[in-house]
């Protein structure tokens, strides 16, 4: 199956700081990533969509300055958390699809990178 | 309401046993159903993908969805402690996000 890779896996970071999260797709080319959150024992929730190429897609209540989404490419989408909080932390997850909407079968996750900031 | 509900668990069965996990939806137009393992501190993993409703089986695991009492289950048969994870269900509109429920965290013991 397709490969998604997150770097890094885990961060600790001051608050204040900017923290800056790869998302690879590492054997297809995905024209559409997403970006997730998770807090424990709740449910992944969708931050933003990012097109290569194009402005990312941020839904309500995200805040678009805060998280800083790039896709450079068809294998690299970069999610950046600027001035980061203790509010923050939490798990971070992307995913890749090869169409600019998936059904549930084209839709592949990354590993999800831990964020901790203190 | 949420449009995905789900009960949280944690959920014990000991090996062996048949493992039922449930979710309901509350948006009568999602037509994709779709079940997620994720093991602690990793990203959910694609297990089972079913369209409208039906039954859908691959070795060890069964997905049910009724679109009329919209619930959507999965049956996990001869649990192993391997499969000691969080369920994530999900559902959407093809053209539409992903709406997950909060997952169901499940312990199987040797």
């Amino acid at each position: 199956g397709a490969v998604v890779s997150q770097h890094p896996s885990r961060v600790i970071c001051k608050s204040g700081t900017s923290v800056k999260i790869e998302c690879r797709s590492l054997d297809f080319q995905a024209t559409t990533m997403f970006w997730y959150r998770q807090f424990p024992k709740k449910s992944l929730m969708l931050m933003a969509t990012s097109n290569e190429g194009s402005k990312a897609t941020y839904e309500q209540g995200v805040e678009k300055d805060k998280f800083l989404i790039n896709h450079a490419s068809l294998t690299l989408s970069t999610l950046t958390v600027t001035s980061a909080h203790p509010e923050d932390s939490s798990f971070y997850i992307c995913s890749a699809a090869t169409g600019t909407r998936a059904p549930g079968g084209e839709q592949f996750f990354g590993p999800g990178t831990r964020l901790t900031v203190l | 309401q949420k449009e995905v509900e789900q009960d949280p668990g944690p959920l014990s069965v000991p090996e062996g046993a048949i493992v039922s996990l449930n979710c309901t939806y509350s948006n009568s137009a999602f037509q994709y159903f779709m079940w997620y393992r994720q093991y602690s501190r990793k990203g959910p993993e694609l297990l089972m993908y079913t369209y409208s409703s039906g039954n859908k089986e691959d070795g060890r695991f069964t997905a049910q969805v009724d679109k009329s009492s919209k619930y959507i289950s999965l049956f996990i048969r001869d649990s192993q402690p391997s499969d000691s994870a969080t369920y994530l269900c999900a559902a959407h509109n093809y053209g539409q996000n992903f709406v997950f429920g909060p997952g169901t965290r499940l312990s199987v013991l040797p």
